[in-house]
């Protein structure tokens, strides 16, 4: 089953420990990115990816980091998490092109305190 | 610059009746659109994409929605509206002035009453 699979799904943890949400497709796509999902603002792209070794900087970047040393995975890291990184997070992937759609994941729910 | 609006938060309506969920756009070059569904506890699910020709697009689980370029609009519609449908939708926009990211409303909460 084509699929994009976040892990864990819900995560709690203290300002500063050091967390990595893993996200993985098994759909060869290119293209992959992250999102974080707040109430009456919507998605917003934290970083994306369009090969391996090739990431940038989406819209809120800020106290993220992102890797991309195979094709399948793309985990997303916060070194140093913070509260008001409290959010719903998704990982996405596709074909590049603009009329492809994304596959989500599941989400991670994660609350800093 | 790229945005979406949704200027519903929320929709209400009785079941069989026909929905409406409202999204405008406003982008540089020609649009790419996109809905997009997000059920409780679950990632965001595609329904349907308008990319060029036919104004009005069909999607999955009988939505469809209509594009118009002169209200710069792409409102999803279904006839006949079920419980199940009750959810969370998001209208995505993609132009190539913006390379390959979606912008993402703010969503709509869909409440469809028994």
């Amino acid at each position: 089953e084509a699929q994009v699979t976040q892990n864990p799904r819900y995560l709690i943890t203290v300002t500063g420990k050091k967390l990595t949400v893993t996200c993985s497709q098994n759909m060869n796509h290119e293209y992959m990115s992250w999102y974080r999902q707040d109430p009456g603002l919507g998605l917003r792209q934290i970083y994306y990816s369009m090969n391996v070794e090739v990431t940038d900087k989406g819209d809120v970047p800020e106290g993220y980091k992102v890797s991309r040393k195979e094709k399948r995975n793309f985990p997303l890291i916060l070194e140093s998490p913070s509260p008001n990184q409290t959010s719903l997070y998704f990982c996405a992937s596709r074909t590049p092109g603009l009329n492809t759609e994304a596959f989500f994941g599941q989400g991670t729910r994660l609350t800093v305190v | 610059a790229q945005s979406v609006a949704q200027p519903e938060d929320q929709v209400n309506v009785a079941e069989g009746n026909p929905l409406t969920v409202k999204c405008t756009y406003s982008v540089s070059g020609n649009p790419y659109l996109f809905w997009y569904v997000q059920y409780p506890n679950r990632g965001l699910q595609f329904l349907l994409k308008y990319i060029t020709g036919d104004n009005l697009v069909k999607g999955s689980y009988g939505f469809e929605a209509e594009f118009n370029k002169s209200q710069t609009s792409f409102h999803l519609k279904k006839p006949s509206a079920l419980v199940s449908d009750s959810a969370l939708y998001f209208c995505a926009v993609r132009d190539i002035n913006y390379g390959q990211n979606f912008v993402f409303g703010p969503g709509t909460r869909l409440s469809v009453l028994p």
